[in-house]
Protein backbone atom coordinates (compact mmCIF):
# COMPACT_ATOMS: atom_id res chain seq x y z
CA UNK A 1 0.00 0.00 0.00
CA UNK A 2 1.49 3.25 -0.82
CA UNK A 3 1.93 5.93 2.12
CA UNK A 4 -0.30 8.91 0.25
CA UNK A 5 -2.61 7.54 -2.18
CA UNK A 6 -4.34 10.08 -4.46
CA UNK A 7 -6.99 9.18 -7.44
CA UNK A 8 -4.50 10.01 -10.78
CA UNK A 9 -7.43 11.35 -11.95
CA UNK A 10 -8.59 13.36 -14.65
CA UNK A 11 -11.33 15.78 -13.46
CA UNK A 12 -12.99 17.15 -15.80
CA UNK A 13 -14.90 20.40 -14.76
CA UNK A 14 -16.82 22.90 -15.88
CA UNK A 15 -16.22 26.60 -15.13
CA UNK A 16 -17.46 27.62 -12.17
CA UNK A 17 -18.19 23.97 -10.59
CA UNK A 18 -17.11 23.02 -7.17
CA UNK A 19 -14.49 19.75 -7.26
CA UNK A 20 -13.48 17.97 -4.30
CA UNK A 21 -10.01 15.93 -3.58
CA UNK A 22 -9.28 12.80 -1.39
CA UNK A 23 -5.95 11.69 -0.22
CA UNK A 24 -5.70 8.83 1.95
CA UNK A 25 -2.04 8.30 3.73
CA UNK A 26 -1.22 4.95 5.91
CA UNK A 27 1.01 6.28 8.44
CA UNK A 28 -0.96 7.61 11.63
CA UNK A 29 1.84 9.26 13.45
CA UNK A 30 2.28 11.49 10.29
CA UNK A 31 2.35 15.05 11.89
CA UNK A 32 1.16 17.88 9.20
CA UNK A 33 -0.46 17.67 6.00
CA UNK A 34 -0.20 20.33 2.75
CA UNK A 35 -1.44 20.58 -0.65
CA UNK A 36 1.10 21.52 -3.59
CA UNK A 37 0.00 22.38 -6.80
CA UNK A 38 1.95 21.46 -9.98
CA UNK A 39 1.26 23.61 -13.08
CA UNK A 40 1.89 21.38 -16.27
CA UNK A 41 6.33 21.24 -16.72
CA UNK A 42 6.51 23.10 -14.21
CA UNK A 43 8.14 22.67 -10.28
CA UNK A 44 5.68 21.84 -7.36
CA UNK A 45 4.39 25.03 -5.42
CA UNK A 46 2.74 24.80 -1.90
CA UNK A 47 -1.14 25.61 -2.05
CA UNK A 48 -1.98 25.33 1.07
CA UNK A 49 -1.28 23.30 4.65
CA UNK A 50 -4.02 21.63 6.08
CA UNK A 51 -4.99 22.16 9.70
CA UNK A 52 -6.92 19.80 11.98
CA UNK A 53 -9.93 22.41 12.26
CA UNK A 54 -10.20 22.77 8.41
CA UNK A 55 -8.99 25.47 6.71
CA UNK A 56 -9.88 27.79 3.96
CA UNK A 57 -8.08 30.35 1.29
CA UNK A 58 -10.16 32.11 -0.77
CA UNK A 59 -11.72 29.14 -3.15
CA UNK A 60 -9.84 26.61 -1.19
CA UNK A 61 -10.96 24.46 1.51
CA UNK A 62 -8.77 22.28 3.13
CA UNK A 63 -9.98 19.57 5.80
CA UNK A 64 -8.11 16.54 7.79
CA UNK A 65 -9.68 13.17 9.33
CA UNK A 66 -7.06 12.12 11.98
CA UNK A 67 -9.84 9.33 12.38
CA UNK A 68 -9.94 7.83 9.15
CA UNK A 69 -6.94 9.11 7.40
CA UNK A 70 -7.80 11.34 4.69
CA UNK A 71 -7.17 14.92 3.57
CA UNK A 72 -9.66 16.79 0.99
CA UNK A 73 -9.46 19.92 -0.83
CA UNK A 74 -12.35 21.76 -2.17
CA UNK A 75 -12.21 24.17 -5.24
CA UNK A 76 -15.19 26.06 -5.56
CA UNK A 77 -16.16 28.03 -8.33
CA UNK A 78 -13.41 26.80 -10.84
CA UNK A 79 -11.54 28.61 -12.93
CA UNK A 80 -9.50 27.99 -16.21
CA UNK A 81 -6.49 28.65 -14.42
CA UNK A 82 -7.48 26.02 -11.59
CA UNK A 83 -6.41 23.40 -14.18
CA UNK A 84 -3.14 21.72 -12.67
CA UNK A 85 -2.25 18.30 -10.58
CA UNK A 86 -2.80 19.07 -6.66
CA UNK A 87 -0.19 16.81 -4.93
CA UNK A 88 -0.84 15.70 -1.21
CA UNK A 89 1.60 15.91 0.99
CA UNK A 90 2.34 14.22 4.67
CA UNK A 91 5.11 15.12 7.06
CA UNK A 92 6.35 11.80 8.37
CA UNK A 93 9.34 11.33 11.26
CA UNK A 94 12.40 13.21 10.57
CA UNK A 95 10.68 16.14 9.08
CA UNK A 96 10.63 14.47 5.73
CA UNK A 97 7.56 15.03 3.09
CA UNK A 98 5.79 12.10 1.18
CA UNK A 99 3.88 12.93 -1.98
CA UNK A 100 0.79 11.60 -3.50
CA UNK A 101 1.06 10.60 -6.75
CA UNK A 102 -1.22 13.59 -7.65
CA UNK A 103 -5.00 14.25 -8.96
CA UNK A 104 -5.05 15.97 -12.20
CA UNK A 105 -8.09 18.54 -12.85
CA UNK A 106 -8.78 19.93 -15.93
CA UNK A 107 -11.37 22.64 -15.79
CA UNK A 108 -13.13 23.73 -19.36
CA UNK A 109 -14.69 26.53 -20.64
CA UNK B 1 11.61 35.75 -4.62
CA UNK B 2 13.34 32.03 -3.34
CA UNK B 3 15.06 31.28 -6.24
CA UNK B 4 16.03 27.47 -6.65
CA UNK B 5 17.67 26.96 -10.35
CA UNK B 6 18.84 23.52 -11.99
CA UNK B 7 22.12 23.38 -14.33
CA UNK B 8 20.12 21.89 -17.21
CA UNK B 9 16.06 21.57 -18.14
CA UNK B 10 16.81 18.83 -20.76
CA UNK B 11 19.58 16.30 -20.74
CA UNK B 12 20.18 13.18 -22.60
CA UNK B 13 22.70 10.83 -22.08
CA UNK B 14 23.95 7.06 -22.58
CA UNK B 15 24.18 4.38 -20.59
CA UNK B 16 27.01 3.77 -18.24
CA UNK B 17 27.74 7.63 -18.66
CA UNK B 18 28.88 9.43 -14.99
CA UNK B 19 26.25 12.28 -15.09
CA UNK B 20 26.10 15.27 -12.65
CA UNK B 21 23.05 17.20 -12.12
CA UNK B 22 23.52 20.69 -10.35
CA UNK B 23 21.35 22.90 -7.46
CA UNK B 24 21.83 26.45 -6.63
CA UNK B 25 19.41 28.29 -3.90
CA UNK B 26 20.04 31.75 -2.95
CA UNK B 27 18.04 32.07 -0.14
CA UNK B 28 20.55 30.81 2.80
CA UNK B 29 18.68 27.72 3.18
CA UNK B 30 20.19 24.73 5.22
CA UNK B 31 18.11 21.83 3.43
CA UNK B 32 18.50 20.65 0.46
CA UNK B 33 16.52 17.90 -1.47
CA UNK B 34 16.93 15.92 -4.31
CA UNK B 35 13.79 14.28 -5.88
CA UNK B 36 12.79 12.18 -8.87
CA UNK B 37 9.35 12.16 -10.14
CA UNK B 38 7.51 9.39 -12.17
CA UNK B 39 3.90 9.41 -13.44
CA UNK B 40 1.75 8.05 -11.06
CA UNK B 41 4.70 7.55 -8.03
CA UNK B 42 4.71 11.13 -7.14
CA UNK B 43 7.89 12.79 -6.13
CA UNK B 44 10.20 10.11 -4.15
CA UNK B 45 12.96 11.18 -2.25
CA UNK B 46 16.95 10.39 -3.18
CA UNK B 47 18.99 12.06 -0.86
CA UNK B 48 18.61 15.32 1.54
CA UNK B 49 21.07 17.76 3.49
CA UNK B 50 20.57 19.21 6.04
CA UNK B 51 24.29 21.49 6.53
CA UNK B 52 27.39 22.11 3.96
CA UNK B 53 29.15 18.43 3.78
CA UNK B 54 26.46 16.94 5.38
CA UNK B 55 24.23 13.76 3.72
CA UNK B 56 21.63 11.58 4.24
CA UNK B 57 20.08 8.84 2.13
CA UNK B 58 16.13 9.48 1.40
CA UNK B 59 13.84 6.40 -0.08
CA UNK B 60 15.57 5.66 -3.19
CA UNK B 61 19.32 6.33 -2.81
CA UNK B 62 20.50 3.57 -5.00
CA UNK B 63 22.50 4.17 -7.79
CA UNK B 64 22.86 7.42 -6.49
CA UNK B 65 25.48 9.87 -4.76
CA UNK B 66 25.45 13.46 -4.00
CA UNK B 67 27.76 16.25 -2.84
CA UNK B 68 26.97 19.62 -0.87
CA UNK B 69 30.48 21.70 -0.44
CA UNK B 70 28.80 24.88 -0.19
CA UNK B 71 25.84 25.75 1.74
CA UNK B 72 23.91 27.44 -2.10
CA UNK B 73 24.77 24.13 -3.91
CA UNK B 74 23.67 20.71 -3.68
CA UNK B 75 24.95 18.73 -6.70
CA UNK B 76 23.47 14.82 -7.86
CA UNK B 77 25.29 11.71 -9.49
CA UNK B 78 24.73 9.35 -11.31
CA UNK B 79 27.99 7.43 -11.34
CA UNK B 80 26.73 4.66 -14.22
CA UNK B 81 23.35 6.09 -15.58
CA UNK B 82 20.67 3.27 -16.46
CA UNK B 83 18.28 3.44 -18.84
CA UNK B 84 15.63 3.24 -15.17
CA UNK B 85 17.15 6.40 -13.93
CA UNK B 86 15.23 8.10 -17.24
CA UNK B 87 13.01 10.46 -14.61
CA UNK B 88 12.32 14.04 -14.12
CA UNK B 89 14.89 15.12 -11.19
CA UNK B 90 13.42 17.84 -8.65
CA UNK B 91 15.69 19.57 -6.80
CA UNK B 92 14.01 21.56 -3.42
CA UNK B 93 15.54 23.54 -0.57
CA UNK B 94 14.39 25.29 2.77
CA UNK B 95 14.86 26.22 6.11
CA UNK B 96 15.18 23.82 8.95
CA UNK B 97 12.55 23.28 11.26
CA UNK B 98 12.21 23.61 14.51
CA UNK B 99 11.18 20.46 16.39
CA UNK B 100 9.53 17.18 15.17
CA UNK B 101 6.24 18.42 14.25
CA UNK B 102 7.85 21.51 12.32
CA UNK B 103 7.69 22.48 9.11
CA UNK B 104 9.42 25.19 6.39
CA UNK B 105 8.22 24.93 2.92
CA UNK B 106 10.00 23.20 0.22
CA UNK B 107 11.26 25.71 -2.59
CA UNK B 108 11.27 23.43 -6.13
CA UNK B 109 13.92 24.06 -8.89
CA UNK B 110 12.32 23.86 -12.52
CA UNK B 111 13.70 20.51 -12.54
CA UNK B 112 15.96 18.66 -14.97
CA UNK B 113 14.35 16.13 -17.74
CA UNK B 114 16.78 13.19 -17.94
CA UNK B 115 16.64 10.64 -21.09
CA UNK B 116 19.32 7.43 -20.65
CA UNK B 117 19.62 5.73 -24.03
Amino acid sequence: RKEVEQDPGPFNVPEGATVAFNCTYSNSASQSFFWYRQDCRKEPKLLMSVYSSGNEDGRFTAQLNRASQYISLLIRDSKLSDSATYLCVVLGAGNMLTFGGGTRLMVKP
Amino acid sequence: DVKVTQSSRYLVKRTGEKVFLECVQDMDHENMFWYRQDPGLGLRLIYFSYDVKMKEKGDIPEGYSVSREKKERFSLILESASTNQTSMYLCASSFPGQGSSSYNEQFFGPGTRLTVL
